[in-house]
Parts: C-alpha cells; structure tokens; sequence
C-alpha cells in the first residue's frame, strides 16, 4: 500500500490564483481530512469527510473548498490564494468507529507571493 | 473540545526513558487521549491512545492518572531519531468520527 499520497509536494502561487491540492489513499478508509500547519504551531483542520459525498468544516475553513466523490480522494481546492494560505497542508485517512491511528500524507508546501 | 497543557520543550540523554507529561484537567468522560509525533517536516504519527486505563504498544507507554485529568507518555529507551514534536490530544468519538485537534506540542530532544 502506498498510504496517503499527496502532489504536489511543493508549490508557489500568485496573490488570486487558484489550484487544487491532491490527496489519495488506498486504505479503503471512509474518514479523510486536511489540515494546515503555519511555521512554530500545530495542525489545524481545514475540513473532513465520513465518506464519499459528505465533507464538513473544521476550524479554518475559509477560503478553501472540498468535494468526496470517491472514498480514495480527496482534493482541496484554493479559490483565491492569499498570503495568508502560505502553509504546509497535511491530508489524512482513517477508520471510523474504535480505530484512532490516522494516517499522515507527506504534506504539500505552499508558498502565496 | 477539552485543552491540554505540555511543557513547550524537554531534552533527554540516548537510552534513557523520557517522560512527556500532559495536562487535561477538563477532560470529559466521552474523551480519548492520544498522542501523535512530528519528526522534522514529516506528516505527524500516531503513537498511542487511551481512555482511562495504562496502555503499551512497540513504541511506547501511556499512563493515565485515576481523576483522568493528566498523563505520562513513556518512550522507554529513546534515540536520537525518537527526536520530535509530540503532540497530547483529547477528543470525543462523535458519531464514529475522530476529530483531533492539535496544539502546539512538546519538542522533545534527544542528546547522545
């Protein structure tokens, strides 16, 4: 298994530019999440998802998007990029019910000129 | 969500035990803790769990006080790659769902 997988593992955006982050995992887990990590802090979460075709928000969700249509991905779309949304993005997967162990992607490193 | 409270670093000599301790004095009954780590610039892992009772696994203890309102992490003979930011959660299980948030974590040093 490859676990969680995430591309690209760095990017620079322009202030108002778009782009899409991507994440899979082949665990065949129903829960996925994505968080963020400004330098010195913890992580963040931006938004999840139980399954395919439901998502909710986290703490810090604005400005970005989510969509599950498949149990394996799970994109996060930046609408408008901002200074702000400088970061290192984290994508992760896990059985619901009594597992706990999620399972961490490599991260992206996004850095908004 | 209840908070936890860890010290914000900590060193400890290779081959010797370190002890991470973590405050929860809010923690409810419905609420798990775990503990994550973040080795440099990689996605954090997770180490253990517990409610109410000691655990172990191959990476390392979790005691947890009888009032549940702190815990020790035990790496029983750390190394120099067990160097990391390790993280003490709490959180409910919500409809089958785990949502952990993290704070800021303790960072741990291991010196040969």
């Amino acid at each position: 298994n490859a676990g969680v997988t995430q591309t690209p593992k760095f990017q620079v955006l322009k202030t108002g530019q778009s782009m899409t982050l991507q994440c899979a995992q082949d665990m065949n887990h129903e829960y996925m999440s994505w968080y963020r990590q400004d330098p010195g802090m913890g992580l963040r979460l931006i938004h999840y998802s139980v399954g395919a075709g439901i998502t909710d928000q986290g703490e810090v969700p604005n400005g970005y998007n989510v969509s599950r249509s498949t149990t394996e991905d799970f994109p996060l779309r930046l609408l408008s990029a901002a200074p702000s949304q400088t970061s290192v993005y984290f994508c992760a997967s896990h059985r619901g019910g009594s597992r706990f162990e999620q399972f961490f992607g490599p991260g992206t490193r996004l850095t908004v000129l | 969500d209840a908070k936890t409270t860890q010290p914000p670093s900590m060193d400890c000599a290779e081959g010797r035990a370190a002890n991470l301790p973590c405050n929860h004095s809010t923690i409810s009954g419905n609420e798990y803790v775990y503990w994550y780590r973040q080795i440099h610039s990689q996605g954090p892992q997770y180490i253990i769990h517990g409610l109410k009772n000691n655990e172990t696994n191959e990476m390392a203890s979790l005691i947890i006080t009888e009032d549940r309102k702190s815990s020790t992490l035990i790496l029983p003979h750390a190394t120099l790659r067990d160097t990391a930011v390790y993280y003490c959660i709490v959180s409910p299980v919500q409809g089958g769902s785990e949502k952990l948030v993290f704070g800021k974590g303790t960072k741990l040093t291991v010196n040969p």
